[in-house]
């Protein structure tokens, strides 16, 4: 199968302005959540979205969203950036069992890094 | 506040030695913990999962230990070999579903 992809994998931007990041989940995953890192604050849990509906979000401000298709791909999006918004963002997807245990792997995409100036 | 904790400093060993990183952990009652891979440019790979009911799991050369009452995983890596330098990344479920957090990571270098 293959894995978890992200486009783009760079992407520069300037201050206030607005990116749109895709991620495509492994087949069959229905479960697709996006982490933010940095040097500074570590891996950082953004959203998990499953069938299209958003079921847990971290900590981060309103600018930050994103939504699911109906195929599993999902995007995330960044409004009015901010130079600390500089970072690798990175999408994960997992296979949700439905009355299953909820401990799942993650499935990590390589990353978009995305550079504010 | 919930707070996972790695050694923040690099861990250096000689190749053949037993590498052994730790995660601790406070405020969080996890049913299960993760060790991830990460390669410097690349996202987290899977390593181990270990749940609460579960004092230890082994895979390959890796094991992994889980203490409830101490709050604390710990991550061996036997016969370490230069290409497993990397960092590793310990994470727990928050209980409120598939939301995983995770520590700020050990590196490790492996020295021929």
């Amino acid at each position: 199968k293959a894995g978890v992809t992200q486009t783009p994998r760079y992407l520069i931007k300037t201050r206030g302005q607005q990116v749109t990041l895709s991620c495509s989940p492994i087949s069959g995953h229905r479960s697709v959540s996006w982490y933010q890192q940095t040097p500074g604050q570590g891996l950082q849990f953004l959203f998990e979205y499953f069938s299209e509906t958003q079921r847990n979000k971290g900590n981060f401000p309103g600018r930050f969203s994103g939504r699911q298709f109906s195929n599993s791909r999902s995007e995330m999006n960044v409004s009015t950036l901010e130079l600390g918004d500089s970072a690798l963002y990175l999408c994960a997807s997992s296979l949700f069992l439905a009355g299953g245990p909820l401990e799942e792997t993650q499935y990590f995409g390589p990353g978009t890094r995305l550079l504010v100036l | 506040s919930q707070k996972i904790e790695q050694n923040s400093e690099a861990l250096n060993i000689q190749e053949g030695k037993t590498a052994t990183l730790t995660c601790n952990y406070t405020n969080y009652s996890p049913a299960y913990l993760q060790w991830y891979r990460q390669d410097p440019g690349r996202g987290p790979v899977f390593l181990l999962l270990i749940r609460e009911n579960e004092k230890e799991k082994r895979k390959e050369r890796l094991k992994v230990t889980f203490d409830t009452t101490l709050k604390q995983s710990l991550f061996h890596i036997t016969a370490s070999q230069p290409a497993d330098s990397a960092t590793y990344l310990c994470a727990l479920d928050d209980n409120a579903g598939n939301m995983l957090t995770f520590g700020g990571g050990t590196r490790l270098m492996v020295k021929p």
